[in-house]
């Protein structure tokens, strides 16, 4: 089971910061936190992922609170392209850990 | 980031017979491959996990001789359907790991449809 827990739908205007929300309470001290996204009938996409620090890339910022108990991906201005399923996911960083999928939120960007 | 390549995009069998699908880590080399099957509006479910040169280790109620996995080389693995039916039909995803960090990449995913 997941072990994630994120609002299913959200809607974000055309050029706005997006930021979405992830709990995860139950993280244990060696799990990273992973975003990806899904674009309808794709395969998911790496966003970022982090372990304690706030994290930042090319596509968007990780934020993760002291406790590591959540987090928030933020997209600092949104595109239509960024509209997508965004799961985000605890693992261990070890080679053959998978990825389990909750069931994301739908974002929804607008102009 | 690493790219995972998957073949064929899409393909249609006739019920009964087997189809294979190919998951190709391009750039570099993925010690350990997973399959996925993912329901239209529905999230990815995890099938299997197969590390190079060894069998496939299957998620419960996943059917180990109807899905044959195979992971010959560092660079490929294949999903095999076997005596297919229509309610195998789906969004059938392949993932790697072993590149930077051991983040996992996912190939483009391969529409299965039986008739």
């Amino acid at each position: 089971d997941a072990k994630t827990t994120q609002p299913t739908s959200m809607d974000c205007a055309e050029g706005r910061a997006a930021n979405l929300p992830c709990n995860h309470s139950t993280i244990s001290g060696n799990e990273y936190v992973y975003w990806y996204r899904q674009i309808h009938s794709q395969g998911p996409q790496y966003i970022i992922h982090g372990l304690k620090n706030n994290e930042t890339n090319e596509m968007a910022s990780l934020i993760i609170t002291e406790d590591r108990k959540s987090s928030t991906l933020i997209l600092p201005h949104a595109t239509l392209r960024d509209t997508a399923v965004y799961y985000c996911i605890v693992r261990d960083n070890q080679a053959g850990t998978a990825l389990i999928f909750g069931k994301g939120t739908t974002l929804s960007v607008s102009s | 980031g690493a790219v995972v390549s998957q073949h064929p995009s899409r393909v249609i069998c006739k019920s009964g017979t087997s189809v294979k699908i190919e998951c190709r880590s391009l750039d570099f080399q993925a010690t350990t491959m997973f399959w996925y099957r993912q329901f239209p509006k529905q999230s990815l479910m995890l099938m299997a996990t197969s590390n190079e040169g060894s069998k496939a280790t299957y998620e419960q109620g996943v059917e180990k001789d109807k899905f044959l996995i195979n992971h010959a080389s560092l660079t490929l693995s294949t999903l095999t359907v076997t005596s297919a039916h229509p309610e195998d039909s789906s969004f059938y995803i392949c993932s790697a790991s072993g590149g930077s960090g051991n983040t996992i990449y996912f190939g483009e995913g391969s529409w299965l449809t039986v008739v």
